[in-house]
């Protein structure tokens, strides 16, 4: 069945920091991959999404490219500001599954000043 | 005002108590969700439904129920709450789209079952 597999955390980093963080996927047909990010005490809010293989989906100067050969949605940022801190989630969606989301465990980011 | 809502934002609760959750957008949405989150374990899927007469089962559905009052409200109900159903539960909406499907999230209701 479908699943997402994302890098465990809790991440620490400094302020300017470049950050990645890995996801990987398992899929029976072509799904969209999406990165959620939910801030302390809010819930889940799209960060960025992409659709088919070698988009690159970009929001708040986060990145992520859908890597079919890979199987892989990375996360990354170039440059991480306190406000960045929060917990990160990798989910898949597939239309063959009646659009059904499959979410990953969670990366929480703390950035440092 | 927020396009998901959910109430209460905060319930504690005995075991065996009857618990119900509420969840109303504004978004127009005909698909609607409930999950749950647990630390270490990401989200996992109660119930949802495509459309008001459209109730389906996820991942964790045993000891929850749903009622799909209208296309705007999905309630959750925990019949008899025991202490591992306490959790932080959120409702979410959706629009069809294949391959561009998007879920909203509301804020999210904690839930601790003493």
């Amino acid at each position: 069945g479908d699943s997402v597999t994302q890098m465990e955390g809790p991440v620490t980093l400094s302020e300017e920091a470049f950050l990645t963080i890995n996801c990987t996927y398992t899929a029976t047909g072509y799904p969209s991959l999406f990165w959620y990010v939910q801030y302390p005490g809010e819930g889940l809010q799209l960060l960025l999404k992409a659709t088919k293989a070698d988009d690159k989906g970009s929001n708040k100067g986060f990145e992520a490219t859908y890597r079919k050969e890979t199987t892989s949605f990375h996360l990354e940022k170039g440059s991480v500001q306190v406000s960045d801190s929060a917990v990160y989630f990798c989910a898949l969606s597939e239309w063959n599954t009646g659009n059904q989301f499959y979410f990953g465990t969670g990366t929480s980011l703390t950035v440092i000043p | 005002d927020a396009d998901v809502t959910q109430t209460p934002r905060n319930r504690i609760t005995k075991t065996g108590k009857r618990i119900m959750l509420e969840c109303s957008q504004t978004k127009g949405h005909d698909r609607m969700y409930w999950y749950r989150q647990d630390p270490g374990l990401g989200l996992r899927l109660i119930y949802y439904s495509f459309d008001v007469k459209d109730i389906n089962k996820g991942e964790i559905s045993d000891g929850y129920s749903v009622s799909r009052q209208a296309q705007a409200k999905f309630s959750l109900s925990l019949e008899s709450a025991i202490p591992n159903q306490t959790a932080l539960y959120f409702c979410a909406t959706s629009e069809p789209g294949q391959g561009s499907d998007t879920q909203y999230f509301g804020p999210g209701t904690r839930l601790t079952v003493l």
